[in-house]
């Protein structure tokens, strides 16, 4: 059973553009929510999270948007530049994260110049 | 470099045999979690150690088995590998035993032919 459910599989985006990945989660004990980038032959690294008790958060061009009703949380990207193309993964956690976190399937994502 | 120190990088290995990977935490760190990554199944929390013991199982299977030793480095053993055995796979460390600000290795890629 996926917990988190992540959309779109892939995108393309014009350089200068705005990228936008969608997760869903089911379980409502989550109250941690990162988004994770992963170049190749990388491991994940830490993007930028969210708490629940916030609607939004923003680091520079990437903005996590929350809306807790829905269940849902996306990530956006603005001003995208070639050198943001690779894999973003959204996760979340619950109590802590004592059970680890729990990933979306990954967003493959390229900045076409 | 993230400071999580994963080794070996590759591993060409048979079905039936057994290996062990290994990894390093950052310094400071003493979570280990390990995870698999596969292309159909996405990031798979594994396991979970905190200094020296187990915290948290995921999708382990009884083939597979970690350990946290004292100096903090972790060692995942894979047992009568399979073809759907290969993957990535992937450790990272935390300061504390939640999960909520993780430092990912470079992975480990394992075939198994």
């Amino acid at each position: 059973q996926q917990q988190v459910k992540q959309s779109p599989q892939s995108l393309i985006v014009q350089k200068g553009g705005i990228s936008i990945i969608n997760c869903a989660y089911e379980n409502t004990a989550f109250d941690y929510f990162p988004w994770y980038q992963q170049f190749p032959g990388k491991g994940p690294a830490l993007l930028i999270a969210i708490r629940p008790d916030v609607s939004e958060k923003k680091e520079g061009r990437f903005t996590i948007s929350f809306n807790k009703s829905a269940k849902q949380f996306s990530l956006h990207i603005m001003d995208s530049q070639p050198g943001d193309s690779a894999t973003y993964f959204c996760a979340a956690s619950a109590g802590g994260g004592a059970d680890g976190l729990t990933f979306g399937k990954g967003t493959h994502l390229i900045i076409q110049p | 470099d993230s400071g999580v120190t994963q080794t070996p990088k590759h591993l060409i290995t048979a079905t039936g045999q057994r290996v062990t990977l290994r990894c390093s935490p950052r310094s400071g760190d003493l979570s280990v979690y390990w995870y698999q990554q596969s292309l159909d199944q996405g990031l798979q929390f594994l396991i979970q150690y905190y200094n020296g013991e187990e915290r948290a199982k995921g999708n382990i299977l009884e083939r597979f088995s970690a350990q946290q030793f004292p100096d903090l480095h972790s060692e995942l053993n894979l047992s009568s590998l399979e073809l759907g055995d290969s993957a990535l796979y992937f450790c990272a460390s935390g300061w504390t035993t939640g999960a909520n600000v993780l430092t990912f290795g470079a992975g480990s890629r394992l075939t198994v032919l």
